[in-house]
């Protein structure tokens, strides 16, 4: 199984802040990455396919990069409405798996 | 608009049974492939199961391999998931997900239903 290494698990930023998630494949998944927002009680909701593409309707601020194994999700300034849980996924091969999550917290 | 609502959680004593069901709507259901992932008490999420158009081919995580089973019926718009000898680390929110084959992702989840295995 190709194992999902997400770093780092949990952070604090303020309003405004540049912030940068990163996903480490265990092996060479290409661009099959994609990443997740979850916030309290809700369902993921998909931001970012094949480690760049920006899904319909997500706000400019997010983009994502890598390929390989190597992968980052950059949140541009961050808006109270960003403060979740972010999931990297992969879709290369069965078992798909998913990262443990970093939780973007208020600082 | 797409919808994914998903039915069937509770309460059951392990080694019991339960059966998922997920609602679909808002979209040609039998052209894609679908999904389960579920997510127990405050974890993350871990894949399950997946199905193709037709149900021809299935998959499934080794934590759940033997033990569950999806199925699909397109005619209904309809996926499920029946879950047999149920143990205490099945508990967790079940969400269905759809799957878009053009860009490998899930793009559509549902609301998740909860499955406590507990006696």
């Amino acid at each position: 199984d190709i194992q999902m290494t997400q770093s780092p698990s949990s952070l604090s930023a303020s309003v405004g802040d540049r912030v940068t998630i990163t996903c480490r494949a265990s092996q060479t998944i290409n661009t099959y990455l994609n990443w997740y927002q979850q916030k309290p009680r809700k369902a993921p909701k998909l931001l970012i396919y094949g480690a760049s593409s920006l899904q319909t309707g997500v706000p400019s601020r997010f983009s994502g990069s890598g390929s390989g194994t190597d992968f980052t999700l950059t949140i541009s300034s961050l808006q109270p409405e960003d403060f979740a849980i972010y999931y990297c996924h992969q879709s290369y091969s069965n078992p798909w798996t998913f990262g443990r999550g970093t939780n973007v917290e208020i600082k | 608009e797409v919808q994914l609502v998903e039915s069937g959680g509770g309460l059951a004593q392990p080694g019991g049974s339960l059966r998922l069901s997920c609602a679909a709507s808002g979209f040609t259901f039998r052209s894609y492939e679908m999904n389960w992932v579920r997510q127990a008490p405050g974890k993350g999420l871990e894949w399950v199961s997946y199905i193709t158009y037709g149900g021809d081919t299935i998959y499934y995580a080794d934590s759940v391999k033997g033990r569950f089973t999806v199925s699909r019926d397109n005619a209904k718009n309809s996926l499920y998931l029946q879950m047999n000898s149920l143990r205490a680390e099945d508990t967790a929110v079940y969400y269905c997900a759809r799957e878009d084959g053009y860009i490998e992702a899930f793009d559509y989840w549902g609301q998740g239903t909860l499955v406590t295995v507990s006696s």
